[in-house]
């Protein structure tokens, strides 16, 4: 079956730390995969994209990965901050055009 | 607007009844894509628009969900004769629409619904 498997469990991090969230998919081979930011009562919010071609994307304190033999995805966020806890989900494309489809999120608590 | 707007933001219905939710995209979007979020739950596909090809109704969880969408822009998704478990967040979304290199999707805050 298909699946986007993202850790259920809540991830608690201290402030300053590199929190590493992963992403991992099965029977998929998406173009392009999505990081989304999703804050409680609010819709996501985009974050990242990476291409199947990509390795690596930057973007200030944000890295993504995307292996896609090991079909994963990891997504760092470097010097946490309290203000970076919400939930995070990672999305596939997994249709035509830009059907996407998500991952169940994890959560992340930076604390002090 | 600047965003994607949603309405009404919450509703509360009683089981039987029929329901409508409306969205409006990003001025310009082509693309436009509802979800369903349970509470702690991840984002459930429901039906996605782009352009004037026939939409994507692959993740509609039974025939009493319907969604249309008029002159390529507001959208309504209505569930007729509500049940329990449809009490989610519907989220509509909207980007620029199709192309290789995947477009950034921009989401709405979302429709409350309650069944009661």
């Amino acid at each position: 079956s298909q699946k986007i498997e993202q850790n259920s469990e809540a991830l608690n991090i201290q402030e300053g730390k590199t929190a590493t969230l992963t992403c991992n998919y099965t029977n998929y081979s998406p173009a392009y995969l999505q990081w989304y930011r999703q804050d409680p009562g609010r819709g996501p919010v985009f974050l990242l994209l990476i291409r199947e071609n990509e390795k690596e994307k930057r973007k200030e304190r944000l890295k993504v990965t995307f292996d896609t033999t090991l079909k994963q995805s990891l997504f760092h966020i470097t010097a946490s901050q309290p203000a970076d806890s919400a939930t995070y989900l990672c999305a596939l494309n997994t249709g035509g055009g830009n059907k996407l489809t998500f991952g169940t999120g994890t959560q992340l608590k930076v604390e002090l | 607007g600047a965003g994607v707007s949603q309405s009404p933001s919450n509703k509360v219905t009683e089981k039987g009844k029929d329901v409508e939710l409306r969205c409006d995209p990003i001025s310009g979007h082509t693309a436009l894509y509802w979800y369903r979020q349970s509470l702690g739950q991840g984002l459930e596909f429901l039906i996605y628009f782009q352009g004037n090809s026939a939409p994507d109704k692959s993740g509609l969880p039974s025939d009493r969900f319907s969604a249309e969408r008029t002159g390529g822009s507001v959208s309504t998704l209505t569930i007729q004769r509500t049940q329990q478990e449809d009490s989610a967040v519907y989220l509509c979304a909207s980007s620029l629409g199709q192309g290789a290199g995947g477009n950034t999707i921009y989401f709405g805050e979302g429709s409350w619904l309650t069944v009661v």
